[in-house]
């Protein structure tokens, strides 16, 4: 199985500011990979996928990067609503999986 | 406009055997492209995938549960069952079902659209 190792755990900012999540890959997934936003009580929604393309509806202030095996979420400016759980999913191998989530709470 | 929504017990005994379904509206699960999948998250921990059926009927499961697991679908009544059997107070969990779109061009492989998930108990 392709372990995703997410970094930070949490992380805590202030409206406004640039926050940047890691993502690495035990192993090459090319840019199969994708990124959701999950918020207490609620299920993920689909933020970017192909590592870096924006899913529809998505604030442009979110952006992803990377290939291979290292990949970031970034936001750009950070808004009260952003406060969420993220996690990255590979889809370049079976089984499909998760990192364990970076948790991002507003200061 | 796509939904899902998954329905079963709330409630199962160690050993029994968990049924549930995802019942859904806006697509057709027979169009090229498409899957519906199956992804838990124990209460307070990350998200696991379970499973994951495809519109040809090609089906993967994690191989954690390999033996426990069997996926199906209904094209005709728009749903998609998923069996887990022996149960265990570790599958304590919320079960979603999600919609898949799978585009090899634009490397698109993700869960778009997820239900709003059902809480799963196993306690005697």
């Amino acid at each position: 199985d392709v372990q995703m190792t997410q970094s930070p755990s949490s992380v805590s900012a202030s409206v406004g500011d640039r926050i940047t999540i890691a993502c690495r890959a035990s192993q090459g997934v090319n840019d199969w990979l994708a990124w959701y936003q999950q918020k207490p009580g609620r299920a993920p929604k689909l933020l970017i996928y192909a590592a870096s393309s924006l899913q529809n509806g998505v604030p442009s202030r979110f952006s992803g990067s990377g290939y291979g095996t290292d990949f970031t979420l970034s936001i750009s400016s950070l808004q009260p609503e952003d406060s969420a759980t993220y996690y990255c999913q590979q889809a370049n191998s079976f089984p499909r999986t998760f990192g364990q989530g970076t948790k991002v709470e507003i200061k | 406009q796509i939904t899902l929504k998954e329905s079963g017990p709330t409630l199962v005994k160690p050993t029994e055997t968990l049924t549930l379904t995802c019942t859904f509206s806006g697509f057709s699960i027979s169009a090229s492209g498409v899957a519906v999948g199956w992804i838990r998250q124990p209460p307070g921990k990350a998200l696991e995938w379970l499973a994951l059926i495809y519109w040809d009927d090609d089906k993967r499961y994690s191989p954690s549960l390999t033996g426990r697991l069997s996926i199906t679908k209904d094209t005709s009544k728009n749903y998609v069952v998923l069996t887990m059997t022996n149960m265990d107070p570790v599958d304590t969990a919320t079960y979603y079902c999600a919609h898949l779109l799978f585009d090899v061009l634009t490397h698109f492989d993700a869960f778009d659209i997820w239900g709003q998930g059902t809480m799963v108990t196993v306690s005697s």
